[in-house]
This record gives structure tokens, C-alpha cells and sequence, in this order.
């Protein structure tokens, strides 16, 4: 079955700066890949997804890349704000189930 | 928010009795998950539902059970609590190969 590894499991960034989240899957054949933000005490909440037929999408300061050939998709959040902090999870489909990574702990310190 | 409500929010159990937990729906969505969530897991699909009376299990579903006998409503049933169980549980609702939403979670304390 498909396994999905998210690093790093901890990010500390300063306001302003850049934060990069990096996943790899396992199954060739999984084709959406969503990412998610959890706050404190709430359930998940998609930020943005990208589909197997596109390298990359953007939406206002997050964007996603997905390599299919190395099996690897990232989150890149610029200009991070301390509301940015949260934990993010990963994700990987190629039917009605979602696989999920171990989630990176996200502090932005102003 | 999304129309999705789980109940409760909260509850503590002793180990051996059953318990369940209800997830309900107002979007008409025709799949239905239940997760748990642990530390250094993340989420982990314990069953779900494709439709009324249409279910299959995920990755974790031993020692759970569900059933879907209404569109808007999918319970999740511990059969007999044990403390592997404690968790967070999440419920979600979405169509296939969209991100869906998810509930506030149901924290459950089995002692």
C-alpha cells in the first residue's frame, strides 16, 4: 500500500522568511496529493492540493510542487507570518483514501 | 465551517465497555472517514463509507466497527475500549480525490 514520509517533523523560521515542508510517496499510481493546516485544538483544514497532471500550483503566498518522477511533493509558504504557525500535514491519493504523513510542527517567531 | 458535527467532543471510558461516537453531515457528501490521530502518526483511516450501508476498512480498523444507515449520520463503535484506543478521532467528509473537510475531533480517554 502507499506510504507517505513528511520532513521535518519540527520547523522554526523567522517572520519573513521561507518555510519548506517536504513529503515522498511510494505508490507510482497515486495521483492528488492535498496538504492540510491544523491549529491548536481544531480539526485539519486543506490549505491547497495539486493533481498528477500539473508540477505546480500557487495560491497567494503557498504554493505546491509535485516531481512524480522522484516521488516527491512540497508546501513552500513565503513571507511567513506567526499565524502561519501550525501543524501541516501531507497527503497521497489514488482513489477514495487518503494516505497521510507525520505532520511538521510549524513555529514562526516574530 | 463546513456542515459537520461530531459528538461529543470529549469522553472518558473505562477499558472493556463499548463505546460510540457519531459523526453527523449536512453537506449530502456520499463518503463519510473516520481517523484517529497519535503523535508521531499523524492520521490514520480507521474506516469509511462510500454510501448508506457502504463500508470498508482502512488502515487500523481492528477492534472498531461502523455503520451508516442514514446519509448525514456515520457512527464509529469501539466494541470493547482498550487504552491503545485513546486517541484523538476525526471524522471527514469529502468526494474522492478532493480534500474534504473535517470535524473538531472527539477526544477519547480510555482508563
Amino acid at each position: 500500500g502507499e506510504n507517505v514520509e513528511q520532513h521535518p517533523s519540527t520547523l522554526s523560521v523567522q517572520e519573513g522568511d521561507s518555510a519548506v515542508i517536504k513529503c515522498t510517496y511510494s505508490d507510482s499510481a497515486s495521483n492528488y496529493f492535498p496538504w492540510y493546516k491544523q491549529e491548536l485544538g481544531k480539526g485539519p483544514q486543506l490549505i491547497i492540493d495539486i493533481r498528477s497532471n500539473v508540477g505546480e500550483k500557487k495560491d497567494q503566498r503557498i504554493a505546491v510542487t509535485l516531481n512524480k518522477t522522484a516521488k516527491h511533493f512540497s508546501l513552500h509558504i513565503t513571507e511567513t507570518q506567526p499565524e502561519d504557525s501550525a501543524v501541516y500535514f501531507c497527503a497521497a491519493s489514488k482513489g477514495d483514501k487518503l494516505i497521510f504523513g507525520t505532520g511538521t510542527r510549524l513555529q514562526v517567531f516574530p | 465551517d463546513a456542515g459537520i458535527t461530531q459528538s461529543p467532543r470529549h469522553k472518558v471510558t473505562e477499558t472493556g465497555t463499548p463505546v460510540t461516537l457519531r459523526c453527523h453531515q449536512t453537506e449530502n457528501h456520499r463518503y463519510m472517514y473516520w481517523y484517529r490521530q497519535d503523535p508521531g502518526h499523524g492520521l490514520r483511516l480507521i474506516h469509511y463509507s462510500y454510501g448508506v450501508k457502504d463500508t470498508d476498512k482502512g488502515e487500523v480498523s481492528d477492534g472498531y466497527s461502523v455503520s451508516r444507515s442514514k446519509t448525514e449520520d456515520f457512527l464509529l463503535t469501539l466494541e470493547s475500549a482498550t487504552s491503545s484506543q485513546t486517541s484523538v478521532y476525526f471524522c471527514a467528509i469529502s468526494d474522492p480525490q478532493q480534500g474534504g473537510f473535517f470535524g473538531q475531533g472527539t477526544r477519547l480517554t480510555v482508563v
